[in-house]
């Protein structure tokens, strides 16, 4: 099982300034044709997860250009650029490269 | 727009079986392009995927580490849906239960049912 594991647990930030959460992997997320099986979800108060970016840097329909993803094959980034009160929730990282499917343990976001 | 609805009991005691119904609408359980999952969530243990089932030529059902021998996931054809059970639930299992749908390219959760708050007491 790839164990993921995010940074900070949680993080306050002001509107308008910038945030950057951490996912590192156990092993490897590239997949065999180069691509990064590494996705990011943001879950607000009694919301159901939403898809962010996938493939490590491929941001959902829908979803800001504010945020936007990053990494390498077991360290990857999201970055949210000058923040807005909506984003606040916990972000969640997941690999999708194998069986069984894991997710970080979540870091929450809050807006000053 | 792919709607999922789930369905079942809100309180199991343990020792009992845990069944759940994710209705899809929108989309259809075979087709060849998408997986049907469950996720749960709790405090103690995050979000947790539990397996799936997906049609490609012909029927795949995968297990999550956690409900191995436990659970079975049964897709159904005829009413367009899947369904979960988890045998012997101890206080453990109580978590917020979610379906998604997975597509396989390119490899992500694009749509969440509601969430259902799932509670093992006596």
């Amino acid at each position: 099982e790839i164990v993921m594991t995010q940074s900070p647990l949680s993080l306050t930030v002001t509107p308008g300034e910038s945030a950057s959460i951490s996912c590192r992997s156990s092993q490897s997320l590239l997949f065999s044709n180069g691509s990064k099986c590494l996705n990011w979800y943001l879950q607000k108060p009694g919301q159901s997860p939403q898809l962010l970016i996938y493939l490590g840097s491929s941001r959902a329909s829908g979803v800001p250009d504010r945020f936007s993803g990053s990494g390498s094959a077991t360290d990857f980034t999201l970055k949210v650029s000058e923040v807005e009160a909506e984003d606040a929730g916990v972000y969640y990282c997941m690999q999708s490269l194998h069986t069984p499917l894991t997710f970080g343990g979540g870091t929450k976001v809050e807006i000053k | 727009q792919v709607q999922l609805q789930l369905s079942g009991p809100g309180l199991v005691k343990p020792s009992q079986t845990l069944s759940l119904t994710c209705a899809i609408s929108g989309d259809s359980v075979s087709t060849d392009i998408s997986a049907w999952n469950w996720v749960r969530q709790s405090p103690s243990r995050g979000l947790e995927w539990l397996g799936r089932t997906y049609y490609m030529s012909k029927w795949y059902i995968d297990y999550g580490v956690s409900v191995k021998g436990r659970a079975t996931i049964h897709p159904d054809t005829s009413k367009n849906q899947f369904s979960l059970q988890v045998n012997s639930v101890t206080p453990d299992d109580t978590a917020v239960y979610y379906c998604a749908r997975w597509a396989h390219h390119p490899r992500y959760f694009d749509y969440w049912g509601q969430g259902r708050l799932i509670i093992v007491s006596s």
